[in-house]
């Protein structure tokens, strides 16, 4: 089956930092790829999203490149800010196969902490 | 506002007593979904509905009831709840269009089961 694959957290850093967390994934056929944001105390908010190879998604200075060889979608970005800290989840849809209709597959998350 | 919205908030609550989630969205989406959330497992699909009568069980339906009589409607039933099942439940509901799946997410419920 599909599944996601994100490294653990917490990741924490200082402000103006560069940010890479990582998310690897399995999947069948093409999927389309996401990164959620979960602020404190919210439900999660699309960040980004990629639906075919060689996309870049991108959004309030973050990026994602869909990278098909090293099914790969790896978050970025060049200088973090306290209001980054937030967890962060990497997601894939598959609409192909047994799970079509069974929309998205999350990673475990990562915790981003953000120092001044 | 489009929004999702789920009720209760935060709910503390006893082995084996019946309770319902409600969850209600306002942007005449097709799909909705139940998740969990758990420490380090990321979110797990309870339940999705495609459309009014239409539903399925996600990755870890046991011990959850869903039903989907109305279109913004998407309740979850816990008929006899355990212990295990103390978690985080958002709700979440999409608008399918072409190869892309943009889910909007409730606020969550807390849920403690003693």
């Amino acid at each position: 089956g599909d599944s996601v694959t994100q490294m653990e957290g917490p990741v924490t850093l200082s402000e103006e930092a560069f940010l890479t967390i990582n998310c690897t994934y399995t999947a069948t056929g093409y999927p389309s790829l996401f990164w959620y944001v979960q602020y404190p105390g919210e439900g999660l908010q699309l960040l980004l999203k990629a639906t075919k190879a060689d996309d870049k998604g991108s959004n309030k200075g973050f990026e994602a490149t869909y990278r098909k060889e090293t099914t790969s979608f790896h978050l970025e970005k060049g200088s973090v800010q306290v209001s980054d800290s937030a967890v962060y989840f990497c997601a894939l849809s598959d609409r192909v196969g047994a799970n079509a209709g069974n929309m998205l597959t999350f990673g475990g998350g990562t915790r981003l902490m953000v120092k001044p | 506002e489009a929004q999702v919205t789920q009720n209760p908030r935060y709910l503390i609550t006893v082995t084996g007593k019946k309770l319902t989630v409600t969850c209600s969205q306002n942007m005449n989406h097709e799909y909705m979904s139940w998740y969990r959330q758990d420490p380090g497992l990321g979110l797990r699909q309870i339940y999705y509905s495609m459309n009014v009568e239409v539903t399925d069980k996600g990755d870890v339906p046991e011990g959850y009831k869903v039903s989907r009589k109305e279109k913004r409607n998407f309740p979850l039933i816990l008929e006899s709840p355990s212990p295990n099942q103390t978690s985080l439940y958002f709700c979440a509901s999409s608008l399918i269009r072409g190869n892309s799946y943009e889910q909007y997410f409730g606020p969550g419920t807390r849920l403690t089961v003693t």
